[in-house]
Formats: structure tokens, C-alpha cells, sequence
């Protein structure tokens, strides 16, 4: 059974602190990706992980993709405000079908 | 990345009724994708749509209920039929662009269900 799974599925944190969300996926992958979807809106892409190793950064956001642990991850460096949000991983498989994680609700209290 | 636009944004409508919602790109694409996102929850995929085939059904989804049509490279519909309460989501379209086949998605139909 495929699967795709988030932890934590809630989170709240202080501004100014870091936190790592965590995606593992049920099988081999092609691909491994980010979204973000704040409240009332579609899915904005942010990352994509193409291969065991592979560390994208945006801002304070960062994201990293270990295929051999079947493991992403989303690492947010000194979190603001405007970081509010739900996030996604996607994991792509051959046939271009995406399977989803089940998104973790992100808060940041100032 | 392509612009997407979904109509209607929102709609309310009574049970055993059908809805068909339109995803629109400004670009051509060969793949459109459909999808379901319950209230507080992620997003499932409903079915692939390609142009001049018939659309590729996930498991839980059948033709019956939920038709498609994608009579070219820019456009496809998605038609909720027969409609119940269990049906209330937000429907997406989305569309793969690039070279790493990152999906993009339309902005959503909002879909409540009396």
C-alpha cells in the first residue's frame, strides 16, 4: 500500500525558533516534494528533491531527501509570522501520479 | 509556471443534483490531474485526464460519478454527479509543467453539498 506520512501533523512555535517537519514514504520514489497551502487557497509549490542528498533552501525554509531512509525533510530556521501555514509533501511516482502526505498545520506565535 | 483558473470558485448545491467544474490553463499541457481535498484534510487524487483519451480513475473513483472530459490541451471538466452531503470538498485541477514535472494547481472549487 502506498503511503505518505507527516509528523507532526500540528505544530506551534515561537517565532524565532527552529523546527523540522518530517515526510517518510512507503516505497522507492522518483521524486519528493514541498507545498504550502495557507488558509482558503490552492498549493503553492516550494521544493523539489530529485535525488538521495539533495538539499534545497529557500529563505528559512530547507528541505532535504534521504531516498535510502525513504525520508524528507522540511527544516524551518528561525520561524516567522508570515510561515503560517498547512505543508505538504508529495511523493511523484513514474505516470506522473502524486501521492500526499497528510500535511502538517504549521502556527507561529509571535 | 501556468496560470490555472477553476469555475466556479464556490457553489452551493442540493442533494441527488450534478455540478461540473471547469479548469482552464493558459498553456498547453498533456496531463491535467483532479483532485479532492475534504475539509482539514489532504488532497487525494480523483483521476489523470489526458487529451483524446479516456481519464485513468484511482481506486474509490468511478466514471459514473465523477465523468471527465478533456476535449483539449487547455481545458477539462470534472462533473460531481448525483450529488450527496459526503461530497463537500474542495475540488482542485492541477496541471505538470517543467522539467522535474512539478504540479501546479488551480486556485480550487469549493463544493458544499445540502
Amino acid at each position: 500500500e502506498l503511503k505518505v506520512e507527516q509528523n507532526p501533523l500540528f505544530l506551534s512555535m515561537q517565532e524565532g525558533k527552529n523546527y523540522t517537519i518530517y515526510c517518510n514514504y512507503s516505497t522507492t520514489s522518483d521524486r519528493l516534494y514541498w507545498y504550502r497551502q495557507d488558509p482558503g487557497k490552492s498549493l503553492e509549490s516550494l521544493f523539489v528533491l530529485l535525488s538521495n542528498g539533495a538539499v534545497k533552501q529557500e529563505g528559512r525554509l530547507m528541505a532535504s531527501l534521504d531516498t535510502k531512509a525513504r525520508l524528507s525533510t522540511l527544516h524551518i530556521t528561525a520561524a516567522v509570522h508570515d510561515l503560517s501555514a498547512t505543508y505538504f509533501c508529495a511523493w511523484g511516482v513514474s505516470g506522473n501520479q502524486f501521492y500526499f502526505g497528510t500535511g502538517t498545520s504549521l502556527t507561529v506565535i509571535p | 509556471s501556468a496560470v490555472i483558473s477553476q469555475k466556479p470558485s464556490r457553489d452551493i448545491c442540493q442533494r441527488g443534483t450534478s455540478l461540473t467544474i471547469q479548469c482552464q490553463v493558459d498553456s498547453q499541457v498533456t496531463m491535467m490531474f483532479w483532485y479532492r481535498q475534504q475539509p482539514g484534510q489532504s488532497l487525494t487524487l480523483i483521476a489523470t485526464a489526458n487529451q483524446g483519451s479516456e481519464a485513468t480513475y484511482e481506486s474509490g473513483f468511478v466514471i459514473d460519478k465523477f465523468p471527465i472530459s478533456r476535449p483539449n490541451l487547455t481545458f477539462s471538466t470534472l462533473t460531481v454527479s448525483n450529488m450527496s452531503p459526503e461530497d463537500s470538498s474542495i475540488y482542485l485541477c492541477s496541471v505538470e509543467q517543467g522539467r522535474v514535472d512539478t504540479q501546479y494547481f488551480g486556485p480550487g472549487t469549493r463544493l458544499t453539498v445540502l
